[in-house]
């Protein structure tokens, strides 16, 4: 069955480093979507993405963070300069229609130092 | 912003039991979502729904979209052990981005 996966599974890194994180989404999906989850706490969207740019980001979705669909596959998230309130698990989901089943990743999880 | 609450916030069950869980939203929304998420793992769907009034089944799993598509249930029936996660509702209306609930925490007892 297809599925979303991501990589790395966790990444540690210092305070002040850029970090990327990659997502293969579901072949025959058009609209991709990161999400993060602190600790305990709920899902929150972070942005979207549909041919090949932004559709809708949220607050926290600041200038640090931006995506990438760099070739047909992978789509990446990339935080510039990390802080210690970004250490979290981010999900990558990705669905075939704009309305429709919303498929995740493992996720990554990361920690800031 | 908009706000998707989850009742109960956790509960403690029997193993087969049935067990209900509701998600409420201010707003009006046209797909509702349902997902299990196990600790350190990604949310796993189980039921999406997309019309007002809409029951659907998922092996022991059932939810209805509410009429007035502010609210959703789900029901487990006949619980088991490895029913226990974190079950979150989550709501779109076409803006490019789903909003997910509080969560309801299920722990099932032997």
């Amino acid at each position: 069955e297809p599925e979303v996966t991501q990589t790395p599974s966790h990444q540690v890194t210092q305070m002040g480093q850029e970090v990327i994180l990659r997502c293969v989404p579901i072949s025959n999906h058009l609209y991709f979507y990161w999400y993060r989850q602190i600790l305990g706490q709920k899902v929150e969207f972070l942005v979207s993405f549909y041919n090949n740019e932004i559709s809708e980001k949220s607050e926290i979705f600041d200038d640090q963070f931006s995506v990438e669909r760099p070739d047909g596959s992978n789509f990446t998230l990339k935080i510039r300069s990390t802080k210690l309130e970004d250490s979290a698990m981010y999900f990558c989901a990705s669905s075939r229609l704009e309305t429709g089943e919303l498929f995740f990743g493992e996720g990554s999880r990361l920690t800031v130092l | 912003g908009q706000q998707l609450n989850q009742s109960p916030q956790s509960m403690f069950i029997q193993e087969g039991e049935d067990v209900s869980m509701n998600c409420t939203s201010s707003s009006i929304f046209n797909t509702w979502l349902w997902y299990k998420q196990d600790p350190g793992e990604g949310p796993v769907l189980l039921i999406a729904l997309y019309k007002a009034g809409e029951l659907t089944s998922n092996g022991r799993l059932t939810a209805q979209f509410g009429i007035t598509r502010k609210d959703s249930f789900l029901n487990i029936s006949a619980s088991i052990p490895s029913d226990v996660g974190i079950y979150f509702c989550a709501v779109t209306s076409g803006t490019y981005k789903y909003i997910f609930g509080t969560g309801t925490r299920l722990k099932v007892l032997a």
